[in-house]
């Protein structure tokens, strides 16, 4: 069974400064993606960001980025420049044979 | 694109009564549907997956009998929750998949949720 943790249940950053999202998530299966979604108090879930397994560049989605490190099983989210909308609940989120495992997220507060 | 939109938004029914949730894909047909269910402040969790004519795959834990999953077109998946009790209570998700995409392609869509609420 997959499963995806997030250590972190609240984080804070004041605007314009950069904060790092951390997850890790433990399966046998080679072939797999990765995702970062977001879910804003509409409860709309939001795709930040995606990466697959087999790329070894990490992906990229303007201010989002992600530090991907396969071997420790690692898929850490870094936002640059910290909007207010960007204060949302974050989950980290593995996919295989199209099923997808949610870590218990991690809530966001973008402050002024 | 790749719009996907759940009625209704909101309900509110009674202990022993049955609700409809529907999922529909707005501008692309989906061989493959999602539901979720969300606690408050907890994550989401998979109920059950539904292919378009046959019959859903439900999640170990999950009543069958108590979510009937409906997939009966490629726009269309409906979840019903029978004989609704208060522990029912919960916010529900749907997702889709595009047919379009390939068996490796990963995208799922999701809809705005419904929160249902049984008193």
């Amino acid at each position: 069974a997959q499963t995806v943790t997030q250590s972190q249940p609240e984080m804070s950053v004041q605007e314009a400064e950069t904060v790092t999202l951390s997850c890790t998530y433990d399966t046998s299966e080679n072939n797999y993606y990765l995702f970062w979604y977001k879910q804003p108090p509409s409860r709309q879930m939001i795709l930040v960001i995606r990466q697959e397994a087999y790329k070894q560049q990490n992906a990229t989605e303007n201010r989002f980025s992600v530090n991907f490190q396969k071997a420790a099983k690692s898929f850490s989210l870094k936002i640059s420049d910290s909007q207010l909308g960007d204060t949302a609940m974050y989950f980290c989120a593995f996919m295989v044979y199209s099923t997808l495992t949610f870590g218990k997220g991690t809530m966001l507060l973008v402050s002024p | 694109g790749a719009v996907v939109s759940q009625h209704p938004s909101w309900v509110i029914c009674k202990s022993g009564t049955s609700v409809k949730i529907e999922c529909r894909s707005l501008d692309f047909q989906a061989t493959t549907m999602f539901w979720y269910r969300q606690f408050p402040k907890q994550s989401l969790m998979l109920m059950a997956t539904s292919n378009e004519g046959s019959k859903a795959t439900y999640e170990q834990g999950v009543e069958k009998d108590k979510f009937l999953i409906n997939h009966a077109s490629l726009t269309l998946s409906t979840l019903t929750v029978t004989s609704a009790h208060p522990e029912d209570s919960s916010f529900y998700i749907c997702s889709a998949r595009d047919r379009r995409d390939s068996g490796s392609s990963y995208e799922q869509y999701f809809g705005p949720g419904t929160r249902l609420t049984v008193t």
